[in-house]
């Protein structure tokens, strides 16, 4: 069975500074990944996600994530924030029959001005 | 226009009481999803359904019923509602059953609370 581990539950940066959110999976195949954004009292949007190929991908918002077998990595980041970047972070895994994603536990990411 | 739109969006309700959720795409997806977000913000997925076919239920105690009534709406109903039932609900839907490839869209949830 898949699963995938946030091993950052809180992080907070400063307002321009650089971003990176850790994300590591496990799961027995070529894993399927994503990530979601979740805003206060909303949905989740998609960031961005991994299916093959090039192993750095280009999200929206800025936002880029690095696929890294050897590690079973795919974390998160953004060469500088925005205030309006906090928000919950969920790393994800889609795997096999159902399409059935596997979430994470998040990461809380605070902004300072 | 929403994409996945889900009603109501705050629901609360006395212990023992039924209540359904409901969820409606425009996307002209066949597959719908239902998750539970519990108070850690842990996501899990309940049930899928690829047009009106239960696919998935990941052990989802049987006073949870799903129902698609066509491949554009999935509701949720909750019979006997518990204090563990308190969580946040979110609808999705991709374009199709595809071995964990497709994108899901999320609706904005509906935070269920019982007392």
């Amino acid at each position: 069975a898949q699963s995938v581990t946030q091993p950052d539950i809180h992080i907070t940066v400063s307002e321009g500074a650089s971003l990176e959110l850790r994300c590591n999976y496990s799961y027995g195949a070529t894993p399927y990944l994503f990530w979601y954004v979740q805003s206060p009292g909303q949905g989740l949007q998609l960031l961005l996600k991994y299916f093959s190929g090039d192993t750095l991908v280009q999200g929206i918002k800025g936002f880029e994530a690095e696929f890294k077998r050897s590690q079973s990595s795919f974390n998160l980041r953004k060469p500088s924030v925005h205030w309006s970047d906090a928000a919950e972070y969920f790393c994800a895994v889609g795997a096999g029959g159902g399409n059935k994603l596997t979430f994470g536990t998040g990461t809380q990411l605070k902004v300072e001005l | 226009d929403t994409a996945v739109s889900q009603t109501p969006k705050y629901l609360v309700t006395q212990m023992g009481n039924d209540k359904s959720i409901k969820c409606e795409q425009n996307l002209g997806h066949d597959t719908m999803y239902w998750y539970k977000q519990d108070s850690k913000k842990f996501l899990k997925i309940m049930f899928s359904y690829n047009n009106k076919e239960l696919i998935i239920n990941e052990t989802v105690p049987n006073r949870f019923s799903p129902k698609s009534p066509d491949k554009a709406h999935l509701n949720l109903h909750i019979n006997s509602l518990e204090l563990g039932d308190s969580a946040v609900y979110f609808c999705a839907s991709s374009q199709r059953i595809g071995g964990g490839t497709d994108t899901q869209y999320f609706g904005p949830g509906t935070r269920l609370t019982v007392l």
